[in-house]
């Protein structure tokens, strides 16, 4: 298996600019995580979604940030407008939620933005 | 919710010594505990896990253990290595009773320990 696979790997736009990062989980893997990992505020998790459904939003900064997951095999995450804070690496995370007894997170890559 | 305190922010040691990073959580409802490690340029990866059932588990160089009593679980590296320079993150999380495998819950991460091994 390829992992999980985020696109694109780096992105620089200008504030005000909209912004959206992509993400495939593992296939076969039932629950999708979106964190943000900053120097200052670590290793955020924005929202998880189980089965295509978003289980908790409460990590969103702000109504700017938006994701969905139209299928189990694709999901994004929108900046809009985005803003220089919003600078930061974003991961997408895949798990099988307890199938084979696993409850391990396979992070991608990670996206790095850069807003100026 | 969950809260993840993490120590120390780095720390530097010889190879062929021990690294120890201690966490603490705040939710005794958590009973999920796993340590992933991060390379440079890129995402997390898991290198041991433990559940709340559990005081200590081990793999290889790599141990963990856990004082629910005290809120309070640890990594420890044995006789490290320069591979092992990384950053290293703690998690806490919730497997409720009657899970459902599918259904995920959440991790609270730690602010990361940045462990470098020295020759």
């Amino acid at each position: 298996d390829a992992g999980v696979i985020q696109s694109p790997r780096h992105e620089v736009t200008e504030m005000g600019q909209e912004v959206t990062l992509r993400c495939k989980p593992i296939s076969g893997h039932n629950s999708l995580f979106w964190y943000r990992q900053t120097m200052m505020r670590g290793l955020e998790l924005l929202i998880y979604f189980n089965n295509n459904v978003p289980i908790d939003d409460s990590g969103m900064p702000e109504d700017r940030f938006s994701a969905k997951m139209p299928n189990a095999s694709f999901s994004t995450l929108k900046i809009q407008p985005s803003e220089p804070r919003d600078s930061a690496v974003y991961f997408c995370a895949s798990t099988s939620g307890g199938y084979s007894n696993s409850y391990e997170q396979y992070f991608g890559p990670g996206t790095r933005l850069t807003v100026t | 919710g969950e809260n993840v305190e993490q120590h120390p922010s780095t720390l530097s040691v010889q190879e062929g010594d021990s690294a120890v990073i201690k966490c603490t959580y705040s939710d005794s409802a958590s009973n999920y505990f796993p340590w992933y490690k991060q390379e440079l340029g890129k995402g997390p990866q898991l290198i041991i896990d433990i559940r709340s059932n559990v005081g200590e588990k081990k793999d290889q160089r790599i141990a963990v253990t856990l004082n629910k009593t005290a809120k309070h679980f640890s990594l420890h590296i044995t006789e490290t290595q320069p591979e092992d320079s990384a950053v290293y993150f703690c998690a806490a999380g919730s497997l409720r009773r009657g899970f459902s495998a599918g259904t995920a819950s959440k991790l609270t991460f730690g602010t990361g320990t940045r462990l470098q091994v020295t020759l």
